[in-house]
């Protein structure tokens, strides 16, 4: 079974578009969070989210907006998409209290 | 407010050799430190970990990492690398319980040559 899941894992869309990719996780863990990863393996954390709530909320763009509908799932769905939104999305999961976290296998998305 | 260097951005290697990727961090109060692992194609994976307790924390596949507070440093070492080592190896810093945001440093790209 896999722990942390995310669909598509491929994306090619047209400047302008809309799209959402799609976080699940089975480990009971009542936190998640998205990561973007630029061409250089740089890795920025974007949201993290508690038992549903927002808790952190990095300076990224307000076309991007991340929902929650249960402690499982954590979608990101991004308006008007830009060249510069290339890049691999992650999506992570932790128990709070422990600290280490586990990925998903990413969603590369190309804007073109 | 918490940041993580990685010293090096690549690392070559030949096979059986040893190893150091350098990693240090800041921050002023105690922190949990990570070293994740990601193979071509594919998600972070956790490596090892430091929380609390020995300095000296091990991994299943042969890597160890020393917690280092005077130096502030976390350096991942193995004695002698395989060519399956290769991938990008990324040092994390959280603060507190370890929970809400983890700072992930720049990664350092482990080449493995036979």
């Amino acid at each position: 079974d896999t722990a942390v899941s995310q669909t598509p894992k491929y994306l090619v869309t047209q400047m302008g578009n809309d799209k959402s990719i799609k976080c699940e996780q089975n480990l009971g863990h009542d936190t998640m969070y998205w990561y973007k990863q630029d061409s250089k393996k740089f890795l920025k954390i974007m949201f993290s989210y508690n038992n549903k709530e927002l808790i952190i909320n990095e300076t990224v763009p307000n076309r991007f907006s991340p929902k929650s509908p249960d402690k499982a799932h954590l979608n990101l769905h991004i308006n008007s998409l830009e060249l510069g939104d290339s890049a691999v999305y992650f999506c992570a999961s932790s128990q709070l209290d422990r600290g280490e976290q586990y990925f998903g296998p990413g969603t590369r998305l190309t804007v073109t | 407010a918490q940041s993580v260097t990685q010293l090096d951005s690549q690392v070559p290697v030949f096979e059986e050799a040893p190893v150091e990727l350098r990693c240090n961090y800041s921050s002023s109060v105690s922190v949990y430190l990570f070293w994740y692992v990601q193979y071509p194609n594919q998600g972070l994976q956790l490596l090892l970990k430091y929380l609390s307790g020995s300095t000296l924390v091990e991994s299943i596949n042969g890597f160890e990492a020393e917690f280092n507070k005077s130096q502030t440093s976390f350096h991942l070492r193995k004695p002698s690398v395989h060519i399956s080592d290769t991938a990008e190896y990324f040092c994390a810093v959280s603060e507190g319980t370890g929970g809400f945001k983890t700072i992930f440093g720049a990664g350092t790209r482990l080449f493995v040559k036979a």
